[in-house]
């Protein structure tokens, strides 16, 4: 295992279209975090799961958004009705636990026209 | 509110040393770290402090905790321009579940 996977890399999409994002964690980590980062800024955290439970949803995350983890392995995060303020790099993290830090895949980069 | 702040940029010469700078809110968070990204890439964790250390070294790097003013800093030794990147830092504020909040990131620009 070499670490987060996340699919795909970019994504270019109309607006009003929905996407599906998919992350795949290192395979013994039980926690899972969705992120978002614009231009200049650090990543804002959206979401968290702890084996197949979501745990905490930011007000980040509005009624478009929605994320699973169905068997406590991968992660698909769904934005419905894309807005181009939802173009920004979405990042996955996973982790044992929180005390050694998260760590992160290389990003799904999205553009809504 | 939760805000960790950072210098947006700083600018050294290959082979200096470089002192990255944070501030952060909670008191009460027991870890703190740092983060590095490349150009059109993830977040790298480069290293993390228990907040009842003062200062800790790997390689050249070296972090120091101020817990009472609630400052961070990274130190670069000899800095090369591979190094030249974002740099966050991180903290878990005591808010009832795990998650990290991150500073805007400081780009350190390296020249030969």
């Amino acid at each position: 295992d070499t670490g987060v996977s996340q699919n795909p890399r970019h994504k270019i999409t109309k607006r009003g279209q929905n996407v599906t994002f998919r992350c795949d964690p290192i395979s013994e980590h039980n926690r899972l975090y969705w992120y978002r980062q614009t231009l200049g800024q650090g990543p804002e955290f959206l979401t968290y799961f702890q084996n197949e439970a979501q745990l905490e949803k930011s007000r980040l995350l509005s009624d478009r958004f929605s994320a699973e983890r169905p068997k406590g392995s991968f992660s698909t995060l769904e934005i419905q009705r894309t807005e181009q303020g939802d173009s920004a790099m979405y990042l996955c993290a996973s982790s044992l636990g929180t005390t050694g830090g998260l760590f992160f895949g290389s990003g799904t980069q999205l553009s809504v026209l | 509110g939760e805000d960790v702040e950072q210098s947006l940029f700083l600018s050294v010469r290959e082979g200096d040393s470089s002192v990255i700078n944070c501030t952060y809110t909670d008191s009460s968070s027991t870890y703190l770290y740092w983060y590095k990204q490349e150009p059109g890439a993830g977040l790298q964790l480069l290293t993390y402090i228990f907040s009842n250390m003062d200062m800790k070294q790997d390689q050249r790097l070296t972090v120091l905790l101020n817990k009472k003013d609630k400052h961070l800093s990274l130190r670069i030794a000899d800095t090369q321009t591979g190094d030249s990147a974002i740099y966050f830092c991180a903290e878990i504020p005591n808010t009832g579940f795990q998650k990290l909040v991150f500073g805007t990131g400081t780009r350190l620009l390296v020249s030969p």
